[in-house]
Protein backbone atom coordinates (compact mmCIF):
# COMPACT_ATOMS: atom_id res chain seq x y z
CA UNK A 1 0.00 0.00 0.00
CA UNK A 2 1.07 3.84 -0.18
CA UNK A 3 1.75 5.19 2.55
CA UNK A 4 2.56 9.08 2.76
CA UNK A 5 3.87 10.10 6.09
CA UNK A 6 3.15 13.33 8.01
CA UNK A 7 5.61 13.19 11.03
CA UNK A 8 3.76 15.78 12.78
CA UNK A 9 -0.17 14.69 13.66
CA UNK A 10 -0.27 18.21 16.06
CA UNK A 11 1.71 21.21 16.68
CA UNK A 12 1.48 24.00 18.35
CA UNK A 13 3.65 26.72 17.61
CA UNK A 14 3.72 30.74 18.68
CA UNK A 15 3.34 33.82 16.22
CA UNK A 16 6.61 34.61 14.49
CA UNK A 17 8.29 30.95 14.54
CA UNK A 18 9.42 29.30 11.78
CA UNK A 19 7.79 26.00 11.33
CA UNK A 20 8.94 23.09 9.16
CA UNK A 21 6.32 20.37 8.25
CA UNK A 22 7.67 17.48 7.19
CA UNK A 23 6.15 14.74 4.48
CA UNK A 24 7.75 11.43 3.37
CA UNK A 25 6.24 8.94 0.78
CA UNK A 26 7.09 5.66 0.11
CA UNK A 27 5.98 4.99 -3.14
CA UNK A 28 8.82 6.55 -5.99
CA UNK A 29 6.52 8.97 -6.47
CA UNK A 30 7.74 12.25 -8.56
CA UNK A 31 4.61 14.72 -7.53
CA UNK A 32 4.05 15.89 -4.26
CA UNK A 33 1.39 18.18 -3.41
CA UNK A 34 0.88 20.11 0.22
CA UNK A 35 -2.97 21.39 0.63
CA UNK A 36 -4.36 23.14 3.44
CA UNK A 37 -7.68 22.31 4.67
CA UNK A 38 -10.20 24.76 6.24
CA UNK A 39 -13.68 24.14 7.51
CA UNK A 40 -16.13 25.79 4.34
CA UNK A 41 -13.41 26.22 2.35
CA UNK A 42 -12.42 22.55 1.17
CA UNK A 43 -8.60 21.93 0.26
CA UNK A 44 -6.78 24.62 -1.15
CA UNK A 45 -3.12 23.74 -3.18
CA UNK A 46 0.26 25.48 -1.64
CA UNK A 47 2.67 24.28 -3.24
CA UNK A 48 3.45 21.12 -5.85
CA UNK A 49 6.31 19.66 -6.80
CA UNK A 50 6.94 17.26 -9.64
CA UNK A 51 10.72 16.17 -9.34
CA UNK A 52 13.53 17.39 -6.95
CA UNK A 53 14.31 20.55 -6.50
CA UNK A 54 11.46 21.85 -8.59
CA UNK A 55 8.26 23.55 -7.80
CA UNK A 56 5.40 24.97 -8.22
CA UNK A 57 2.99 27.46 -6.70
CA UNK A 58 -0.58 26.52 -5.99
CA UNK A 59 -3.35 28.76 -5.28
CA UNK A 60 -2.49 30.71 -1.95
CA UNK A 61 0.91 30.16 -1.93
CA UNK A 62 1.50 33.22 0.44
CA UNK A 63 3.42 32.83 3.47
CA UNK A 64 4.73 29.35 2.18
CA UNK A 65 7.87 28.34 0.95
CA UNK A 66 8.76 24.43 0.11
CA UNK A 67 11.74 22.36 -0.17
CA UNK A 68 12.25 18.86 -1.90
CA UNK A 69 15.81 18.11 -1.99
CA UNK A 70 15.03 14.18 -1.93
CA UNK A 71 12.62 12.42 -4.12
CA UNK A 72 10.54 10.90 -1.49
CA UNK A 73 10.13 14.08 1.08
CA UNK A 74 8.32 17.27 0.72
CA UNK A 75 8.47 20.18 3.44
CA UNK A 76 6.46 22.92 4.03
CA UNK A 77 7.81 25.79 5.57
CA UNK A 78 5.93 28.75 7.19
CA UNK A 79 9.10 31.22 7.44
CA UNK A 80 7.11 33.51 10.01
CA UNK A 81 3.91 31.74 11.49
CA UNK A 82 0.80 34.28 12.16
CA UNK A 83 -2.15 33.05 13.67
CA UNK A 84 -4.39 32.88 10.17
CA UNK A 85 -2.34 30.12 9.26
CA UNK A 86 -3.71 27.93 11.99
CA UNK A 87 -5.25 25.07 9.96
CA UNK A 88 -4.97 21.27 8.62
CA UNK A 89 -2.03 20.83 6.62
CA UNK A 90 -2.13 17.52 4.19
CA UNK A 91 0.06 15.98 1.68
CA UNK A 92 -0.16 14.23 -0.88
CA UNK A 93 1.72 12.46 -3.55
CA UNK A 94 1.09 10.43 -7.23
CA UNK A 95 3.13 9.21 -10.20
CA UNK A 96 3.51 11.67 -13.32
CA UNK A 97 2.53 10.71 -16.34
CA UNK A 98 -1.35 10.10 -17.45
CA UNK A 99 -3.59 11.99 -15.80
CA UNK A 100 -6.19 11.17 -13.30
CA UNK A 101 -3.60 8.86 -11.58
CA UNK A 102 -4.31 8.55 -7.98
CA UNK A 103 -3.21 11.09 -5.57
CA UNK A 104 -2.90 10.03 -2.26
CA UNK A 105 -2.90 11.66 1.04
CA UNK A 106 -1.42 11.61 4.34
CA UNK A 107 -3.63 11.86 7.48
CA UNK A 108 -2.66 15.64 7.95
CA UNK A 109 -1.15 17.72 10.51
CA UNK A 110 -3.12 20.45 12.99
CA UNK A 111 -0.90 23.57 13.25
CA UNK A 112 -2.66 25.95 15.93
CA UNK A 113 -0.42 29.00 16.06
CA UNK A 114 -0.89 31.08 19.50
CA UNK B 1 -10.27 28.82 -14.14
CA UNK B 2 -11.79 25.57 -13.40
CA UNK B 3 -14.35 25.17 -10.01
CA UNK B 4 -16.24 22.48 -8.13
CA UNK B 5 -19.26 23.47 -6.39
CA UNK B 6 -20.95 21.18 -3.44
CA UNK B 7 -23.81 22.70 -2.74
CA UNK B 8 -25.07 20.75 0.37
CA UNK B 9 -22.99 21.24 3.51
CA UNK B 10 -24.57 19.21 5.94
CA UNK B 11 -26.57 16.23 5.07
CA UNK B 12 -28.47 14.05 7.53
CA UNK B 13 -30.00 10.76 6.53
CA UNK B 14 -31.04 7.39 8.24
CA UNK B 15 -29.28 4.31 8.14
CA UNK B 16 -30.37 2.13 5.34
CA UNK B 17 -32.06 5.51 3.42
CA UNK B 18 -30.54 5.86 0.04
CA UNK B 19 -27.99 9.14 -0.45
CA UNK B 20 -26.99 11.13 -3.12
CA UNK B 21 -24.06 13.84 -2.81
CA UNK B 22 -23.99 16.72 -5.57
CA UNK B 23 -21.36 17.76 -6.95
CA UNK B 24 -20.87 20.97 -10.41
CA UNK B 25 -18.24 21.45 -11.94
CA UNK B 26 -17.01 24.18 -14.03
CA UNK B 27 -14.50 23.36 -16.95
CA UNK B 28 -14.24 24.02 -20.80
CA UNK B 29 -13.06 20.59 -21.47
CA UNK B 30 -14.28 17.26 -20.20
CA UNK B 31 -12.43 16.87 -16.93
CA UNK B 32 -11.18 14.02 -14.58
CA UNK B 33 -13.45 13.68 -11.59
CA UNK B 34 -13.10 12.27 -8.27
CA UNK B 35 -14.62 11.62 -5.12
CA UNK B 36 -12.95 11.36 -1.80
CA UNK B 37 -13.87 10.53 1.54
CA UNK B 38 -12.29 12.02 4.86
CA UNK B 39 -13.16 10.53 7.67
CA UNK B 40 -12.31 12.66 11.23
CA UNK B 41 -9.35 13.50 11.84
CA UNK B 42 -7.77 11.34 9.00
CA UNK B 43 -6.59 11.94 5.31
CA UNK B 44 -8.74 11.72 2.17
CA UNK B 45 -9.09 7.99 0.72
CA UNK B 46 -10.61 8.01 -2.83
CA UNK B 47 -13.64 6.58 -3.53
CA UNK B 48 -13.74 6.19 -7.27
CA UNK B 49 -12.81 8.43 -10.44
CA UNK B 50 -14.14 9.01 -13.82
CA UNK B 51 -11.47 10.00 -16.74
CA UNK B 52 -13.08 8.13 -19.66
CA UNK B 53 -15.64 5.82 -20.99
CA UNK B 54 -19.06 4.32 -19.01
CA UNK B 55 -20.29 7.50 -17.45
CA UNK B 56 -21.70 5.44 -14.77
CA UNK B 57 -18.40 4.23 -12.07
CA UNK B 58 -18.14 2.22 -9.39
CA UNK B 59 -15.57 2.39 -6.40
CA UNK B 60 -15.06 1.29 -2.77
CA UNK B 61 -17.49 0.97 0.38
CA UNK B 62 -20.54 0.38 -2.30
CA UNK B 63 -20.53 3.83 -3.72
CA UNK B 64 -20.63 4.59 -7.57
CA UNK B 65 -21.10 8.38 -9.49
CA UNK B 66 -22.66 9.36 -12.66
CA UNK B 67 -20.89 11.80 -15.08
CA UNK B 68 -23.35 13.95 -16.82
CA UNK B 69 -21.61 15.87 -19.29
CA UNK B 70 -25.05 18.08 -20.44
CA UNK B 71 -25.41 19.18 -16.56
CA UNK B 72 -22.20 19.56 -15.78
CA UNK B 73 -21.96 16.85 -12.76
CA UNK B 74 -21.01 14.23 -11.17
CA UNK B 75 -23.37 13.03 -8.59
CA UNK B 76 -22.56 10.04 -5.96
CA UNK B 77 -24.68 7.96 -4.53
CA UNK B 78 -25.19 5.04 -2.12
CA UNK B 79 -28.07 2.89 -2.08
CA UNK B 80 -28.56 1.84 1.75
CA UNK B 81 -26.34 4.12 3.82
CA UNK B 82 -24.63 2.50 6.76
CA UNK B 83 -23.42 4.40 10.41
CA UNK B 84 -20.14 3.95 9.00
CA UNK B 85 -20.32 6.31 6.17
CA UNK B 86 -20.67 9.33 8.70
CA UNK B 87 -17.51 11.57 7.30
CA UNK B 88 -17.06 14.46 5.09
CA UNK B 89 -17.06 14.00 1.14
CA UNK B 90 -15.06 15.89 -1.22
CA UNK B 91 -15.82 16.05 -5.13
CA UNK B 92 -12.71 16.95 -6.94
CA UNK B 93 -11.57 18.43 -10.56
CA UNK B 94 -8.19 17.40 -12.21
CA UNK B 95 -6.98 19.09 -15.45
CA UNK B 96 -6.30 17.78 -18.52
CA UNK B 97 -2.64 17.90 -18.98
CA UNK B 98 -2.58 19.96 -15.46
CA UNK B 99 0.36 17.82 -14.34
CA UNK B 100 -2.52 15.75 -11.46
CA UNK B 101 -3.11 18.73 -9.76
CA UNK B 102 -6.70 18.85 -8.07
CA UNK B 103 -9.64 21.19 -7.54
CA UNK B 104 -11.56 20.61 -4.74
CA UNK B 105 -15.01 21.29 -3.42
CA UNK B 106 -15.73 22.70 -0.03
CA UNK B 107 -16.99 19.29 0.99
CA UNK B 108 -20.29 17.43 2.56
CA UNK B 109 -20.73 16.62 6.04
CA UNK B 110 -22.87 13.09 6.33
CA UNK B 111 -24.55 12.36 9.47
CA UNK B 112 -26.17 9.10 9.64
CA UNK B 113 -28.98 8.36 12.09
CA UNK B 114 -29.15 5.38 13.77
Amino acid sequence: DVKVTQSSRYLVKRTGEKVFLECVQDMDHENMFWYRQDPGLGLRLIYFSYDVKMKEKGDIPEGYSVSREKKERFSLILESASTNQTSMYLCASNRQGANGNTIYFGEGSWLTVV
Amino acid sequence: AQSVTQPDIHITVSEGASLELRCNYSYGATPYLFWYVQSPGQGLQLLLKYFSGDTLVQGIKGFEAEFKRSQSSFNLRKPSVHWSDAAEYFCAVGLTGGGNKLTFGTGTQLKVEL
